[in-house]
């Protein structure tokens, strides 16, 4: 069974950093693209970042760019999101996402919330 | 990018009812390799989105046959018929042919 668990999330004040981990498990990790999908409080779905199965490829969203930087350990199965120069518009829950070739699977999700 | 526009963003509906989705896209969505990539998803309060229909017009493992995609190009369209209450939520259709990009999503709701 796949199965994708977020931590890392909490309160943070704004142009602080947080990072979020997604451990991952039941697929062979080290073979597919993993991304970060957010959702802000009663608003829509958001792609956020993506990265290729070896790491080698990375996409952002414009409004990130710079700011939020995804990684990954295949040796660990694990998937990060180092989110620096926080914003309030950062606040959301955050989904750890993939695609095994047809299947899409996602996290419970994590909140983060930007304040002071 | 790739604007997707999906409407309508609020749809009432009696149970037992039909009702359809469109989401259209900013340009197609016919991949290189021929594929169309565009699916559709269901997100019931309080709970991550799930995947109905993969590739236009594939259901998703344990999705009932009342759910049906359809469309090509730029213009997709989810039906859902003999509406159940475990059917309402918001849905958003998803291209992942260019990078990835969501519908602003249709909330699915009783009259």
């Amino acid at each position: 069974e796949v199965q994708l668990v977020e931590s890392g999330g909490g309160l943070v004040q704004p142009g602080r950093s947080l990072k979020l981990s997604c451990a991952a498990s039941g697929f062979t990790f080290s073979d597919y693209y993993m991304a970060w999908v957010r959702q802000a409080p009663t608003k829509g779905l958001e792609w956020v970042a993506s990265i290729s199965y070896d790491g080698g490829s990375t996409y952002y969203r414009d409004s990130v760019k710079g700011r939020f930087t995804i990684s990954r350990d295949n040796a660990k199965s694990s998937l990060y999101l180092q989110m620096d120069s926080l914003r309030s518009e950062d606040t959301a829950t955050y989904y750890c996402t993939t695609e095994v070739t047809d299947a899409h699977y996602w996290g419970q999700g994590v909140m983060v919330t930007v304040s002071s | 990018d790739v604007l997707m526009t999906q409407t309508p963003v609020s749809l009432p509906v009696s149970l037992g009812g039909q009702v359809s989705i469109s989401c259209r896209s900013s340009q197609s969505l016919v991949h290189s390799d021929g594929n169309t990539y565009l699916h559709w998803y269901l997100q019931k309060p309080g709970q991550s989105p799930q995947l109905l229909i993969y590739r236009v017009s594939n259901r998703f493992s344990g999705v009932p046959d009342r759910f049906s995609g359809s469309g090509s190009g730029t213009d997709f369209t989810l039906k859902i018929s003999r509406v159940e209450p475990e059917d309402l939520g918001v849905y958003y259709c998803l291209q992942s042919t260019h990078f990835r990009t969501f519908g602003g999503g249709t909330k699915l709701e009783l009259k």
